[in-house]
């Protein structure tokens, strides 16, 4: 198993459904990330865990929650999702040796296309 | 507030020639560092190159190389030879101090002709 990632790579879902995102890492990093890339939009941070606490939560509606049970694992929840909400889900990791020294590279998994119905 | 400005929405170069393609950026931090990434159609987004604030030398991954120059606020990205798998969308972005938070600018597609 390699870098990082996700499952499923394809979802559909209907605006009542209640759905999960799950991202694995396997490249023994301590911070984990959710973005959100819609169509003519640049790369939107979403939430950050660090150390499994969550660190970063960029205004994020309540109908998505994250939830990271260990350093390796970071979910997205979904619940009562709005069309406009349709995008690539990606998930990223990085190894944070000194926060805030800028240096530390994210790696990306391949992403989850999500349609809303 | 930090921004990341990418001025090219698409590029087309030929096999086997060299590309760049444009990044300019804003911020007041002291130490930051640009990053280079690729997404091809499949989604996933790629690593290709990294350049720290402090590094006096522009960094060089392979056919990638970062033509960084600090005083303009700019980070270049520069393919030489050109493959046609390297046709795809590039990223440029920046992460400052304190914090995790990385920005990304609109991206440029490159299209690589044979």
């Amino acid at each position: 198993e390699t870098g990082v990632t996700q499952t499923p790579r394809h979802l559909v879902m209907g605006m009542t459904n209640k759905k999960s995102l799950k991202c694995e890492q396997h490249l023994g990093h301590n911070a984990m990330y959710w973005y959100k890339q819609s169509a003519k939009k640049p790369l939107e941070l979403m939430f950050v865990y660090s150390l499994e606490e969550r660190v970063e939560n960029n205004s994020v509606p309540s109908r998505f929650s994250p939830e990271c049970p260990n350093s390796s694992h970071l979910f997205l929840h979904l619940h009562t999702l709005q069309p406009e909400d349709s995008a690539l889900y990606l998930c990223a990791s990085s190894q944070d040796r000194v926060l805030g020294d800028g240096t530390d590279t994210q790696y990306f998994g391949p992403g989850t296309r999500l349609t809303v119905l | 507030a930090q921004k990341i400005t990418q001025t090219q929405p698409g590029m087309f170069v030929q096999e086997k020639e060299a590309v760049t393609l444009d990044c300019t950026y804003d911020t007041s931090d002291q130490s930051y560092g640009l990053f280079w990434y690729k997404q091809p159609s499949s989604g996933e987004m790629i690593f290709l190159i990294y350049q720290g604030s402090y590094d006096e030398q522009n960094a060089t991954e392979g056919r990638y190389s970062l033509n960084f120059q600090k005083a303009r606020k700019s980070a270049n990205l520069v393919i030489s030879a050109s493959q046609l798998g390297d046709s795809a969308m590039y990223f440029c972005a920046m992460r400052g101090d304190g914090g995790f938070k990385t920005i990304f600018g609109a991206g440029t597609r490159l299209f690589v002709k044979a």
